[in-house]
Parts: structure tokens; sequence; C-alpha cells
């Protein structure tokens, strides 16, 4: 395991829930990225926080909400979302935003039913 | 389309043979990076190539930058069960601040 943890693991939630996917990094990092890997398809970035500030958003609907208290963690609320959204969200960090390596945690394996 | 296009989509080969796979992009690129990610589980950094170098040597694995044909490869020699994974490409390119990740090639090595 690196670095970054995330939890939970795996979750399970009906459409109409509320349920949050909490990202922790112990590596010093000022950049931290939410990616959401379906099958098939290439990771996409969802939302990338530069010390705590949101710099990127990439059209991501409204159900997604972000959060970032400090450096080292990241947060990602889910609100009455839809079963397309079953996947894998990967939370990541690096040293600072751009295109350096990047640190992955395990990921959380969502369902929705 | 997409940025960063890996090939094969799937490879399967006996322990101890080299595993060859490869990705092609379409704009400018500042680095390439590989990853690769055990099933169901985050991603890990295996080795950064940047726009101006050829060639990169990490343990078993070396990479290499065409940047002219806009295709990167990389190598695992004398593969082992335990490199089963899929392997992603991700590109820095020149005119944005983020990277980008190809859908990824599948190794199965067969013990």
């Amino acid at each position: 395991e690196t670095g970054v943890t995330q939890t939970p693991r795996h979750l399970v939630m009906g459409m109409t829930n509320k349920k949050s996917l909490k990202c922790e990094q112990h590596l010093g990092h000022n950049a931290m990225y939410w990616y959401k890997q379906s099958a098939k398809k290439p990771l996409e970035l969802m939302f990338v926080y530069s010390l705590e500030e949101r710099v990127e958003n990439n059209s991501v609907p409204s159900r997604f909400s972000p959060e970032c208290p400090n450096s080292s963690h990241l947060f990602l609320h889910l609100h009455t979302l839809q079963p397309e959204d079953s996947a894998l969200y990967l939370c990541a960090s690096s040293q600072d935003h751009g295109q350096g390596e990047q640190f992955f945690g395990p990921g959380t394996r969502l369902t929705v039913l | 389309s997409q940025q960063g296009e890996e090939d094969p989509q799937a490879l399967s080969i006996q322990e101890g043979e080299n595993a060859t796979m490869n990705c092609s992009y379409k704009t400018s690129i500042n680095n390439l990076q590989w990853y690769r990610q055990n099933s169901g589980r985050g991603l890990v950094h295996l080795i950064l190539i940047r726009s101006n170098e050829r060639e990169k040597h990490s343990g078993r694995l070396r990479v290499t930058l065409d940047t002219s044909k806009k295709s990167s490869s990389l190598l695992i020699t004398a593969s082992r069960a335990a490199d089963t994974a899929s392997y992603f490409c991700a590109t820095g390119e020149t005119s944005g601040s983020r990277l980008t990740f190809g859908e990824g090639t599948q190794l199965t090595v067969n013990p």
C-alpha cells in the first residue's frame, strides 16, 4: 500500500442515500485528485485540489460534491446517485499540482442500486 | 479518440518470457508515465520518461519513447506471475497541466 488511504473500501448505496468517501494522504503532498474508473474506460479525472483550493472540476454532475478541509484530507460527498455511477473511485496525491508522479489510494468500490 | 492508447488490450504470456506493451498518443508531451494496477486496487507508479529522453531502465523494466512517432513501449523482462496486472500509460501534455490516462493493457503471466 502507498501513503494514501481510502475509506470505505466497498460501499453499496441506494439512489436516495447520502454517503461520503474519505481519502487521507500521509506524504506531505500539496495536490489531491479524485478519479472515476469504470470498466473498459480510461481513468476519468473528476476533481483536483491544490493547497486546499479546487483547481479543476471536469463537468462532474452536482450529485458529486468534493471537500478538501486541509491538504491531507479529501472527501467526496455522494447524493442521489444513479446506477451508472457504480465504479471504482480512486484518490491520488502528488507533490504539487501538475504532471508529476501521482500516488494512488486503493480505491472505493461503489455500487449504486 | 483519446490521448493515450495502449496496445494490445490484453496480453497472455508464460513466466520467464518478455512482455512488451505499447502506448500511442496524439499531442506534444512533457513526459510519459507508466503505472501498474493490480485487480481492483490503486495504480502504482512505475517509471517516468521525459520528452527529451529516449530510454529508461528500472530493474526489469525498460521504457522507450519515440516523440517523432508519438509512441512509447514498456518492456518487462523475465516476467513473473506477480507481474499479472493492468498497465497504463499516462501523458503530460504540453498544452495542459494534468495527466491523461489510457485504457490500459491487461497482462497475464501464466506460471
